[in-house]
């Protein structure tokens, strides 16, 4: 099993380009959330999918949007990038809002 | 205020010390308390479940107290290799995590 991935590793963008971060688990779990974490902090909550066919905002959504498209994958799709978007993006998936399977991470960069 | 806060140290023991965490929560409806470890910001990997009773894996204790909205972790006789980032995890319907506290363990 793959657990979960993500695609890129590594994005460089221009301020106002725009891109999508791909993710998807194999462990058949119902829920996913996308979190980004900024030196010296934690990792924030950008939006979740509680089960297939759903999404909520989180803690910090403005300037992201996302995408269920299965049960197995969870986009998130910056539409036109921003340098306070430069972060380290973790897709994570759980069965049921109980421990988190997280993917190695995107680390983007917004110039 | 936020959410989920912990101390962001950091915390810096001698090997063999005994060092302790805690995390508030301000949603008193939550459900599910969890500590993770992330080393070097890779992705953060579960250390424990924190149940009502309290439990024990090892080295490391976790407690919950729901009537003061905090949960601890404790580690006892620390090694290097437990330097990291120590990450509390709350559920009161999405997953929320604390900013960390940084633990360095030196000989």
């Amino acid at each position: 099993n793959a657990g979960v991935t993500q695609t890129p590793k590594f994005q460089v963008l221009k301020t106002g380009q725009s891109m999508t971060l791909q993710c998807a688990q194999d462990m058949n779990h119902n829920s996913m959330y996308w979190y980004r974490q900024d030196p010296g902090m934690g990792l924030r909550l950008i939006y979740y999918s509680a089960s297939e066919g759903t999404t909520d905002k989180g803690e910090v959504p403005n300037g992201y949007n996302v995408s269920r498209l299965n049960k197995r994958e969870f986009s998130l799709r910056l539409e036109s990038a921003a340098p306070s978007q430069t972060s380290v993006y973790f897709c994570a998936s759980s069965e049921d809002f109980e421990e988190l399977s997280f993917g190695p991470g995107t680390r983007l960069t917004v110039l | 205020r936020k959410e989920v806060e912990q101390d962001p140290g950091p915390f810096n023991v001698p090997e063999g010390a005994t060092v302790a965490f805690n995390c508030t929560y301000s949603n008193s409806a939550s459900q599910s308390f969890f500590w993770y470890r992330q080393d070097c910001r890779k992705e953060p990997k579960l250390l424990m479940s924190v149940y009502s009773s309290g439990n024990e894996d090892g080295r490391f204790t976790a407690q919950l107290n729901r009537a003061s909205q905090y949960i601890s972790l404790l580690i006892r006789d620390s090694k290097l290799s437990d330097s990291a980032t120590y990450l509390c995890v709350v559920n009161g319907g999405k997953l929320i995590f604390g900013q960390g506290t940084e633990l360095s363990v030196k000989p």
